[in-house]
């Protein structure tokens, strides 16, 4: 069964430092992958997505994820964390078995100090 | 953008009565619509879809006798926790999404805190 990995489940990090989170996904075919945040009061907000085409995508609030095909990997790197950055990350993919729902990886939490 | 409404945030029932869940989108049309729930410190959890005029599906374990989900129209799709028990108790999350296919954006709702008491 398809499914994502988030081997971190807390990473901190100090304001100004890089971050990257680790999400490996298991799939015969390549799956549609998003990066979501969830801070609390907030609600769930899209990050980026990649479905095909560029493997390096962009997203919002300088965060860009790259799909490698060879490691099964889609990490999500920000050159510069911001405190406000705190949050809960999930790895997210669909795929047509599932009639294109979003499946939740486990998530990591993102703690940054000052 | 597009917009999702859920209502109530929060509600406070008792063992053994039921609470519905409401889930609109506010300036789309959503063909699809799923619903999740979420553990305190854990992840969403996939419960159901459910296509406008079509019975829900239901993943793996998630009772759909428990959890009655209607999608009659295209903006509004209710989640009814029947015979609520303490361990219902959890975060229910709706998304909204306006075709069919994975390259269509999906809307969340803002959620609803379940409490069994």
């Amino acid at each position: 069964a398809q499914s994502v990995t988030q081997p971190d489940i807390h990473i901190t990090v100090s304001e100004g430092a890089s971050l990257e989170l680790r999400c490996n996904y298991s799939y015969g075919a390549t799956p549609y992958l998003f990066w979501y945040v969830q801070s609390p009061g907030q609600g769930l907000q899209l990050l980026l997505k990649y479905f095909s085409g560029d493997t390096l995508v962009q997203g919002i609030k300088g965060f860009e994820a790259e799909f490698k095909r060879s490691q099964s990997s889609f990490n999500l790197r920000k050159p510069s964390v911001h405190w406000s950055d705190a949050a809960e990350y999930f790895c997210v993919y669909s795929n047509s078995n599932s009639g294109y729902a979003l499946n939740f990886g486990k998530g990591t939490s993102l703690l940054v100090t000052p | 953008g597009a917009v999702v409404s859920q209502h109530p945030s929060r509600v406070i029932c008792k063992s053994g009565t039921s609470v519905k869940i409401e889930c609109r989108s506010l300036d789309f049309q959503a063909t699809t619509m799923f619903w999740y729930r979420q553990f305190p410190k854990q992840s969403l959890m996939l419960m159901a879809t459910s296509n406008e005029g079509s019975k829900a599906t239901y993943e793996q374990g998630v009772e759909k006798d428990k959890f009655l989900i209607n999608h009659a129209s295209l903006t509004l799709s209710t989640l009814t926790v029947t015979s609520a028990h303490p361990e219902d108790s959890s975060f229910y999350i709706c998304s909204a999404r306006e075709g069919t296919g994975g390259i269509y954006g999906y809307t969340f709702g803002s959620g609803t805190r379940l409490t069994v008491v």
